[in-house]
């Protein structure tokens, strides 16, 4: 079965980037969506086709997907960012997730 | 907006069928815009995605996942539901039901969740 791997835990100073990986077989040849879920709330869509915000959410989100790996990257990180993220694509009318990134804003 | 409200035990004996809705609001599943999707969260764990339901009733389930799901719709409640026999400790978990669109730039994306219900499998 299709697989997408992330980094356990990033950590970020506010201000800077941070960036968050996704990596599975040729993902660069489907879409790429990204979650945020906050402590105690509902996973949250933050990028979906690679590289589009959803409505509200601020530019300083962004997304890339190429090759094997998706890359969610927020310039300028704020507090408020801390959070998990999760990449998700779809294989074989199978929709898989990656198993989360703890942001940490230090 | 589609809004979309999990209900269910939340605690249920192994062995034992668990059996959640989702009701929806703001929207008709009839409308037949949407896919109607069930996903889980084990404690400390990644998203799992379960399967999804169109209005017309037609069903697609997670291959990885042991065949004991069931996923259905109720058009005249606005409702889709979620059930699981024979449960064990494993299918403890946070159950949100979720949507994508059937058409459309974020048709491959989860647009709207529920809040989620908590659902712990114990004697």
């Amino acid at each position: 079965s299709y697989e997408l791997s992330q980094p356990p835990s990033v950590s970020v100073s506010p201000g800077q980037t941070a960036t968050v990986t996704c990596s599975g077989d040729k993902l660069g040849d489907k879409y790429a969506s990204w979650y945020q879920r906050k402590p105690g709330q509902s996973p949250v869509l933050v990028i979906y086709q690679d590289s589009k915000r959803t409505s509200g959410i601020p530019e300083r989100f962004s997304g890339s997907n190429s090759g094997n790996t998706a890359t969610l990257t927020i310039s300028g990180t704020q507090a408020m960012d801390e959070a998990d993220y999760y990449c998700q694509a779809w294989d074989s009318s199978t929709a898989v997730f990656g198993g989360g990134t703890k942001l940490t804003v230090l | 907006q589609v809004q979309l409200q999990e209900s269910g035990p939340g605690l249920v004996k192994p062995s034992q069928t668990l059996s959640l809705t989702c009701t929806v609001s703001g929207g008709s599943i009839s409308s037949g815009g949407y896919y109607w999707s069930w996903i889980r969260q084990h404690p400390g764990k990644g998203l799992e995605w379960i399967g999804y339901i169109y209005y017309s009733g037609s069903t697609y389930y997670n291959p990885t996942l042991r065949s004991r799901f069931t996923i259905s719709v109720d058009t005249s409640k606005n409702q889709f539901s979620l059930k699981l026999s024979s449960v064990t400790a494993a299918d403890t978990a946070v159950y949100y039901c979720a949507t994508r669109p059937s058409s459309g730039d974020t048709t491959d994306a989860f647009d709207i969740w529920g809040k989620g219900t908590m659902v712990t499998v114990s004697s």
